[in-house]
């Protein structure tokens, strides 16, 4: 597709509930790109894929955070066991192959902890 | 540490007013530079970015910003604002080499009166 999609835009999930999130990025594009937006303002890299591979996840939380980006299927963001302070919008984004490429975002999955 | 400061949270500027959003850096090397609009439940646009060369950049919407290493900073311009201007803008910078692990500032909030 010629954007980033996101699912869902918005998901609400008890306290300890898993909660999973999809992206579908930019076709021909190899890199994808997890942001967290928590407080509206402050944006925390968390992960970042080349293909299927993880190419950087030095943003990610060490328990409770995972994600994939397997062939033929949307990359996912799952976190097991939420937490309040998970509330955040949580932000895929893609580019192309070549460092320094453009990044292009997602509109966002808004995911509420209650 | 790498950061990226946007001294002004909140700004109001008249419609037709110029404008200048200012954004500092802190980074061990010359990083890539980029400067990102956000509209209220939307995602992030690009509206330019810095790589090499000309340090005076050109990106949509009529903005441009100029990249001053003796100063770390790479301030945002726009002549003449219109009232659809009003939305979150985002400094961000990113590591030559490194893929969309990109350090962003706080934002900037802009209103425009009529």
């Amino acid at each position: 597709g010629e954007e980033v999609a996101q699912t869902p835009k918005h998901l609400v999930r008890g306290e300890g509930q898993k909660a999973k999130l999809y992206c579908a990025p930019i076709k021909g594009h190899s890199y994808v790109f997890w942001y967290q937006q928590v407080l509206k303002n402050e944006f925390k890299f968390l992960i970042s894929f080349q293909n299927e591979n993880v190419f950087d996840e030095t943003g990610m939380p060490k328990e409770r955070f995972s994600a994939k980006c397997l062939p033929n299927s949307p990359c996912s963001l799952e976190i097991q066991a939420t937490k309040l302070e998970d509330s955040a919008v949580y932000f895929c984004a893609s580019s192309q192959s070549k460092a320094g490429n453009t990044i292009y975002f997602g509109e966002g999955s808004w995911l509420t902890v209650v | 540490a790498q950061s990226v400061t946007q001294p002004d949270i909140h700004i109001t500027v008249s419609e037709g007013a110029s404008l200048e959003l200012r954004c500092n850096y802190s980074y061990g090397a010359t990083p890539y530079l980029f400067w990102y609009v956000q509209s209220p439940g939307q995602g992030l646009q690009l509206l330019l970015k810095y790589f090499s060369g000309d340090t005076l950049v050109q990106g949509i919407k009529g903005f441009e910003a100029e990249f001053k290493r003796s100063q770390s900073s790479f301030n945002l311009r726009k002549p003449s604002v219109h009232w659809s201007d009003a939305a979150e803008y985002f400094c961000a910078v990113g590591a030559r080499g490194s893929q969309g692990n990109l350090i962003f500032g706080k934002g900037t909030k802009l209103s425009v009166k009529p």
